[in-house]
């Protein structure tokens, strides 16, 4: 099973409007949670890195929050641009472990003018 | 992509034939990565390496080999032996431990023919 869970797998919206991607993990031990963006046939971009004691980061119009508590996370992105048509990646880290990148299957987001 | 080479971008392969794919960074990161991307899954490791002259199986090894002769390459070949690596390969590098940015390269995608 899959150790981090990302919803919706899709998604189609508005130009200019907001939408909210989750992440849910089941990582033990938990060192930091990262959001990137891969547009298609590209590699991943970071867009935010969070620890335990950060609740919430920005990356311009870009919002991460993390609850450590519930082990869950979610990205926020404000007023979409036709750019932001990719597919977000939610990866967890886990504590002392270098190889130990748990990756979600992503959520594909498309912006529609 | 910054300061991280994949190439090539695209690569074709006929069965029962071995292809290496270059991973070269600039970036003095001591770790490196490599991972698969299937559709609809995420990120699977291969192969990551701390140091030079050593590396260590991911989840996913077999049919594949890699060799860490110095710091800044990393090359990944698949041999005849894996049976379906029809798939986009992604290099990654890393700083260290803490949360420090994973760096992705651009891609590889094999195709088998």
């Amino acid at each position: 099973k899959n150790q981090v869970e990302q919803s919706p797998q899709s998604l189609i919206i508005l130009e200019g409007k907001n939408c909210t991607l989750q992440c849910n993990y089941t990582v033990s031990p938990f060192s930091n949670l990262r959001w990137y963006k891969q547009d298609t046939g590209r590699g991943p971009v970071s867009l935010t890195i969070m620890t335990f004691s950060e609740n919430t980061k920005s990356n311009g119009r870009y919002t991460a929050t993390l609850d450590a508590d519930t082990k869950q996370s979610s990205l926020h992105i404000t007023a979409s641009q036709l750019s932001d048509s990719a597919s977000y990646i939610c990866v967890v880290a886990q504590t002392d472990s270098w190889g130990k990148f748990q990756f979600g299957a992503g959520t594909q987001v498309v912006v529609t003018p | 992509d910054g300061g991280i080479t994949q190439s090539p971008k695209y690569l074709f392969r006929k069965e029962g034939q071995n292809v290496t794919l270059s991973c070269e960074q600039n970036l003095n990161h001591d770790a490196m990565y490599w991972y698969r991307q299937d559709p609809g899954q995420g990120l699977r490791l291969i192969y990551y390496s701390q140091i030079v002259n050593d590396f260590q199986k991911g989840d996913i090894a077999e049919g594949y080999s890699v060799s860490r002769e110095k710091k800044e390459s990393f090359p990944l070949t698949v041999t005849s032996a894996q049976k379906n690596p029809t798939a986009f390969y992604l290099c990654a590098t890393y700083p260290g431990s803490g949360a420090n940015v994973l760096t992705f390269g651009a891609g590889s995608r094999l195709t088998v023919l």
